[in-house]
């Protein structure tokens, strides 16, 4: 099993909709991250948090919330998706010698 | 974000060769992360360096970390086909941002 799992990994969803992308992981980490990938651009940071407590916003935040449920749980909403959030979601861990460890990823397509 | 300059962005290579590829950055970092991410899947970490001129392998993979702190090598050994994919490397310094390459495509020929 992974150590760092997302759900779903494929979502399809129209202008508008609210959605979600949850996170679970088993590694004990505290520090969580959400990413998204786009083809050419590699990696961009979302929101990290560091315990749950706190949250905090990334290089392109705009769009995006969290919610830190639990050291274990980490989720990312769209509150109104929109074409442009079409890419691949990765979520990851971070441990203390600072090594990231990513989920398998959520493909979400906005039409 | 700021991304690092990896190189080669592509390669073709035949079974056996062995395979070469660097990241520089114009910052220096405590950490260089090099991953392996198949399409549709998420990055597996390979290998990860923690000070300048370390020298770490797992199995046909090595990886330097530079003694400038600004670049780091990964090398595959003996490639064979399921090396296909897209390696690229990830620095970090303090706090958490990381920072990631650009990614060289893997391509191995039987």
């Amino acid at each position: 099993d992974a150590d760092v799992t997302q759900t779903p990994r494929n979502r399809i969803t129209k202008t508008g909709k609210r959605i979600m992308l949850e996170c679970s992981q088993t590694k004990g980490h505290d520090r969580m991250y959400w990413y998204r990938q786009d083809p050419g651009l590699g990696l961009q940071l979302i929101y990290y948090s560091f315990d749950v407590k706190d949250i905090n916003k990334g290089e392109i935040s705009d769009g995006y919330s969290v919610s830190r449920q639990a050291q274990a749980k980490f989720s990312l909403s769209l509150e109104s998706a929109i074409p442009n959030q079409t890419a691949l979601y990765f979520c990851a861990t971070r441990s203390n010698t600072g090594e990231l460890f990513f989920g398998e990823g959520s493909r979400l397509t906005v039409l | 974000g700021q991304q690092l300059n990896q190189s080669p962005q592509s390669m073709f290579i035949q079974e056996g060769e062995d395979v070469s590829m660097n990241c520089t950055s114009s910052s220096i970092f405590n950490t260089w992360l090099w991953y392996k991410q198949d399409p549709g899947e998420g990055p597996v970490l390979l290998i990860a360096l923690y000070k300048a001129g370390e020298l770490t392998s797992n199995g046909r993979l090595t990886a330097q970390f530079g003694i400038t702190r600004k670049d780091s090598f990964l090398n595959i050994s003996a490639s064979i086909p399921s090396d296909v994919g897209i390696y690229f490397c990830a620095g970090h310094l303090t706090g958490n941002q990381f920072y990631f390459g650009t990614g060289t495509s893997l391509t191995v020929i039987p």
